[in-house]
C-alpha cells in the first residue's frame, strides 16, 4: 500500500510476556520514528532510525524496550517482560529523510493498541 | 528542550459555529510548528505547518493557524465547522535545525454537534 502500515492493530498480552510490534514505512522513506501514546497523554517520542541506524535511543523508557530496522524497510519494536504501564497505542511514522530536518512531513501509521493485563 | 501545551482537552461545538483550538509552546530556540489531526479509527495526518514566511497558514479543508512569536502560540481556527471535523487535534513543534524529534501536545478532542 501507499501508507505506513503497522501490525498487529491490537495486542493483548499478560504481564511479563514479550511482545513485538511491526512497522512497514512508506517505500523510499529513509527515516522512521516510533512514538507511544498513553491514555490522556500526548505522543511520546521513543526512537528514530535513519536507514538502519538509530542515533538516538534516549527516548526509550527502559532497557526492556528495543527496536531494530532492516535496511530502509521494516522496523520492529520489542518490549520484553511487559508491564501494565506499557499499555498504550504505539505509533510508527516515516519521512523522506531525517537529515532534511524539520521540514519533512512525517506520515503516521494507524498504530498498535497494546493492552497488558 | 521544547514543550507544547494544549489548553483544552475537549472542545464541543455546534455545527457551523466557529472554533479555536489553543496551542502554546515553549522553546529557547527557533521552531517549526505543526497541527496534526486524527480522525476516528485513522492514523495521524498532517493538517498544516508553519516553517517560515507568512505567519498565517491554511489547510485545504478550511482550517488556519497563526504563528504568534511574541505570545509563543499557534492556535488553530475554523470559521464554520462540519460534523466531519470531529477528531483529535495535536499541536507539535520541532527545532528548526532538525535532528530532533517532534514534540507533541496532549491533544484536543473536537466534537461537532449537529
Amino acid at each position: 500500500g501507499a501508507g505506513v502500515s503497522q501490525s498487529p492493530s491490537n495486542k493483548v498480552t499478560e504481564k511479563g510476556k514479550d511482545v513485538e510490534l511491526r512497522c512497514d514505512p512508506i517505500s523510499g522513506h529513509t527515516a522512521l520514528y516510533w512514538y507511544r501514546q498513553r491514555l490522556g497523554q500526548g505522543l511520546e517520542f521513543l526512537i528514530y532510525f535513519q536507514g538502519n541506524s538509530a542515533p538516538d535511543k534516549s527516548g526509550l523508557p527502559s532497557d526492556r524496550f528495543s527496536a531494530e530496522r532492516t535496511g530502509e524497510s521494516v522496523s520492529t519494536l520489542t518490549i520484553q517482560r511487559t508491564q501494565q504501564e506499557d499499555s498504550a497505542v504505539y505509533l510508527c511514522a516515516s519521512s523522506l529523510d531525517w537529515l532534511a530536518g524539520a521540514t519533512d512531513t512525517q506520515y503516521f501509521g494507524p498504530g498498535t493498541r497494546l493492552t497488558v493485563l | 528542550a521544547q514543550s507544547v501545551t494544549q489548553l483544552d482537552s475537549q472542545v464541543p461545538v455546534f455545527e457551523e459555529a466557529p472554533v479555536e483550538l489553543r496551542c502554546n509552546y515553549s522553546s529557547s530556540v527557533s521552531v517549526y510548528l505543526f497541527w496534526y489531526v486524527q480522525y476516528p479509527n485513522q492514523g495521524l495526518q498532517l493538517l498544516l505547518k508553519y516553517l517560515s514566511g507568512s505567519t498565517l497558514v491554511e489547510s485545504i479543508n478550511g482550517f488556519e493557524a497563526e504563528f504568534n512569536k511574541s505570545q509563543t502560540s499557534f492556535h488553530l481556527r475554523k470559521p464554520s465547522v462540519h460534523i466531519s471535523d470531529t477528531a483529535e487535534y495535536f499541536c507539535a513543534v520541532i527545532r528548526n535545525s532538525g535532528n530532533t524529534p517532534l514534540v507533541f501536545g496532549k491533544g484536543t478532542r473536537l466534537s461537532v454537534i449537529a
